[in-house]
Parts: C-alpha cells; structure tokens; sequence
C-alpha cells in the first residue's frame, strides 16, 4: 500500500512572493505522482504529473516540482504566486500498474495575501 | 474540459433512505472512480471500474455499493444512508495506466 504526507495544511504568502508545497510518498513499489488544485467549489483540475524520465517536471499556471527518489518526495513550487493561486493543492500518487485508483494527501490550502 | 457530469450535484436526504449517485462520461474512457472527499482527510477511494461490470473496492467501500451497465454510466448507491456519509462526492474518469484521472464537478450530500 502507499500513502502520501503533505507536511503543511495551509501555506500563508504574500502575492508575487514564491511558494514551495510539500509532498512526502511511501511505497513499495514505483509511482506515478501527480499534483491537483481545487478552486472553491470546483472539482479537481490537474497541475503536474511525473511518470518517468526527467524529475523536474512543468506544469501548468506557471507551477514545477521535482521528483526526489532518495528522499521520497514531490514539492511543489511556484516562482512567484498571484492572487488567483488561492486554492488547496492535493500530491496524489499511483502506484503499480496505475489503474486502481489514486491516493491523496490530506490537501494543502494555498492563502495569496496582497 | 473533459465530458463528465454528475447528478444530482446536491442532495439532502434523512438516515436510513437509499441513495443513487450518477456519473455519465461522454469520453468512452474505460475506467471510471468514486472518491469522497472530507476536511482532514482529502480525497478517499469508495470504488472503481475497470470495465461494463468490472468493480472493485478502495479504501472506504463499507456502505456503499456501485452499478456500470454501460461504459458511460457509473453508480454509487448508498443502500441505507448514515450521517457519517455527508460528503462531497467525485467522480473521476482515465484510460487507466498512467493517464490522467479528470475529476467530475462533484455532488455534495448531506445526509440529516
């Protein structure tokens, strides 16, 4: 089984100030790691993913993160955050053959302050 | 966006009464997802399908059972529904392997 630690519940910053949103993965076998924002009342929408290959991985809205083996991490960064990054932020993990379903962490709420 | 609706997208009901959640998806995606999502605990897996009658349980199936008749129809039913089950439910739909999970707008249940 695998499991997924967002270290942080809510991550204060100040607008045009960069952010980094951490994830810690445990499993025993390879993953697949994604990350998901969530804007209120929305569903999920998808940020990054990292499958294989070069472990620094871009996404969308300006946001990378890198895939660190050793330390069994994926943190999320953002050079300089806007207004409209104010979401919660979810790390997710596949594991195996990646079919079966996702494993999230409990969610980071991203606060932009002006 | 990717097409995937769910209805109702909100429900009030009493304990004790059954439920039916609908996921429709005009994607033709083979696999299709509930999960439920509550503070502190962020997104849990009820069940998945991995094909027209093809189920498995995740995570948090006590309760719950789901039907798919047809690939683009995925039902969550709650057969006698408690408090501890006022959630908001996802549906989610891939390809599977390492595709991309696209997530439905979500159904908020409250259940008195």
């Amino acid at each position: 089984a695998q499991s997924v630690t967002q270290l942080d519940s809510q991550v204060p910053v100040f607008e045009e100030a960069p952010v980094e949103l951490r994830c810690n993965y445990s499993s025993s076998v390879s993953v697949y790691l994604f990350w998901y924002v969530q804007y209120p009342n929305q569903g999920l929408q998808l940020l990054l993913k990292y499958l294989s290959g070069s472990t620094l991985v871009k996404g969308i809205n300006g946001f990378e993160a890198e895939f660190n083996k050793s330390q069994t991490s994926f943190h999320l960064r953002k050079p300089s955050v806007h207004i409209s990054d104010t979401a919660e932020y979810f790390c997710a993990v596949s594991a195996g053959g990646g079919a079966d379903g996702l494993t999230f962490g409990k969610g980071t709420h991203l606060i932009i302050q002006p | 966006d990717a097409g995937i609706t769910q209805s109702p997208r909100h429900k009030v009901t009493e304990t004790g009464t059954p439920v039916t959640l609908r996921c429709h998806q005009t994607e033709n995606h083979r696999y299709m997802y509930w999960y439920r999502q509550d503070p502190g605990h962020g997104l849990r897996l009820i069940h998945y399908s991995y094909g027209v009658k093809d189920t498995d349980k995740g995570e948090v199936s006590d309760g719950y059972s789901v039907s798919r008749s047809k690939t683009e129809d995925f039902l969550l039913t709650l057969e006698s529904a408690t408090s501890s089950q006022t959630s908001v439910y996802f549906c989610a739909i891939s390809t599977g392997g390492a595709d991309t999970q696209y997530f439905g707008p979500g159904t908020r249940l409250t259940v008195l």
